[in-house]
């Protein structure tokens, strides 16, 4: 079993909906990571959190530490949010890494 | 406008050959990585390196080898111990290393064999 799992893998929805991406993980962290990375393989950092919650624009990234669960919000999806977002836990000074969820937003 | 870039975008290797993946960043940070990302897959690290003339390996350094000799720069060489190197390959900076700062990416290379 994978230490960081998303969910679901892949997801497509239509434009306007709201969406969520999950990351669960198994070991102790001290921060988790959500980036985006663009269909031509770009990596964008989007939010670093140990608690609580972040918002920047219409993303939000909430988590719960004693659930060890994270998710990451899109309000108001539009087709340019498609992309890979991949969350990632630092743990022991190291990052480990989600596989990531495809999200595709259709027009 | 600071940043991280590699070059070149798309690389081929013939079998035997060694080839050399260049990564810049003008961020000032401390902490360089390279990852190694396949299909369907998390990415996947190869070597990092906290300070000039340092580095360690990674998850799957086998194959490969890297230099630091400036704080700029951290080129990865592939070499033909490499047996299955098509994959796509980014190179990241953190202002140091830990994992409690964000990483900035560049665009990545692809490597392909001929």
């Amino acid at each position: 079993k994978n230490e960081v799992e998303q969910s679901p893998q892949n997801l497509t929805a239509q434009e306007g909906e709201f969406i969520t991406i999950n990351c669960s993980y198994s070991v102790g962290i001290s921060a988790l990571h959500w980036l985006q990375q663009h269909p031509g393989g770009g990596i964008v950092s989007l939010f670093m959190l140990s608690s609580g919650k972040k918002k920047h624009g219409r993303l939000i990234a909430t988590i719960n530490i004693q659930e060890k669960h994270s998710s990451l919000h899109i309000t108001a999806s539009h087709p340019r949010d498609s992309a890979v977002y991949i969350c990632a836990a630092s743990s022991n000074y190291q990052l480990i890494w989600g596989a990531g969820t495809k999200l595709i937003i259709k027009p | 406008d600071g940043g991280i870039t590699q070059s070149p975008k798309y690389l081929f290797r013939k079998e035997g050959q060694n080839v050399t993946l260049s990564c810049e960043q003008n961020l000032n940070h401390d902490a360089m990585y390279w990852y190694r990302q396949d299909p369907g897959q998390g990415l996947r690290l190869i070597y990092y390196s906290q300070i000039v003339n340092d580095f360690q390996k990674g998850d799957i350094a086998e194959g490969y080898s890297v230099s630091r000799e400036k704080k700029e720069s951290f080129p990865l060489t592939v070499t033909s111990a490499q047996k299955n190197p098509t994959a796509f390959y980014l190179c990241a900076s953190s202002i140091f290393d830990g994992g409690n700062q964000p990483q900035h990416f560049g665009d990545g290379t692809r490597l392909s064999i001929l």
